[in-house]
């Protein structure tokens, strides 16, 4: 079965420093992986995907994330925090149902604290 | 375009009382999920839907109904409340065709419902 470990369940960091959110995967097939972003209070957004076109992809709000099969990670990085990056972040990887469709197995999320 | 809705935002409830949580989308999306957000548990998918009039059970199904009459409506029900239910509740809805058909899901998710049962 499909899963997803988030290394972390809080990080904090600098304002301007990287920004290192971890996320392994366990997958039988090839996977899609999803970062989603939740602010307090609200639903979860969609901030980047894989989806086997580019190792590397960009999300919204000047993330991204790289694919790498031979560790299977999807860690998420930015290069300089701002206060308003403060949420929970979950990894999430496509999975199939017993019905053949697909569906979503989320990470347990990581709290990221940006200290002024 | 409204996305995803969910009603109500807010519900305290009693020990075994009822109640129906309403998700709406105006995307056309043939998928829709229930999920419940517990700390340090991340989303657990409750039940699910791949079309107007079918169900499934996800991960944590016990204790909850599910109904899709509409294919822009998926509610949930609680048909007697329990303290381990208070969660909060977020609906979702998706377009995929399925992995086979080389597509991905990419899942819409809804403002939540935050329910304590007392």
């Amino acid at each position: 079965a499909q899963s997803v470990t988030q290394l972390g369940s809080h990080v904090s960091v600098s304002e301007g420093a990287l920004v290192l959110l971890r996320c392994n995967y366990s997958s039988s097939v090839p996977p899609y992986l999803f970062w989603y972003v939740q602010y307090p209070n609200q639903g979860l957004q969609l901030l980047l995907k894989y989806t086997s076109a580019a190792t590397l992809v960009k999300g919204i709000n000047g993330f991204e994330a790289e694919f790498k099969k031979s560790e299977t990670s999807f860690h998420l990085t930015k290069p300089s925090a701002h206060m308003s990056d403060a949420a929970e972040y979950f990894c999430a990887v496509t999975s199939i149902s017993n019905f053949g469709n697909e569906k979503l197995t989320f990470g347990t999320g990581t709290r990221l604290t940006i200290i002024p | 375009n409204a996305g995803v809705t969910q009603t109500p935002k807010f519900r305290v409830l009693k020990t075994g009382q009822s109640m129906t949580l309403l998700c709406a989308q105006d995307m056309n999306h043939e998928y829709m999920y229930w999920y419940r957000q517990d700390p340090g548990m991340g989303l657990r998918l409750i039940h699910y839907s791949v079309g107007e009039g079918t169900t499934a059970k996800g991960e944590v199904p016990d204790g909850y109904n599910v109904s899709r009459l509409k294919k822009q409506n998926f509610l949930l029900g609680l048909e007697s409340a329990a303290p381990s239910q208070t969660s909060v509740y977020f609906c979702a809805s998706s377009s995929t065709q399925g992995l086979a058909g080389g597509r991905y899901n990419e899942q819409f998710f809804g403002p939540g419902t935050r329910l304590t049962v007392l």
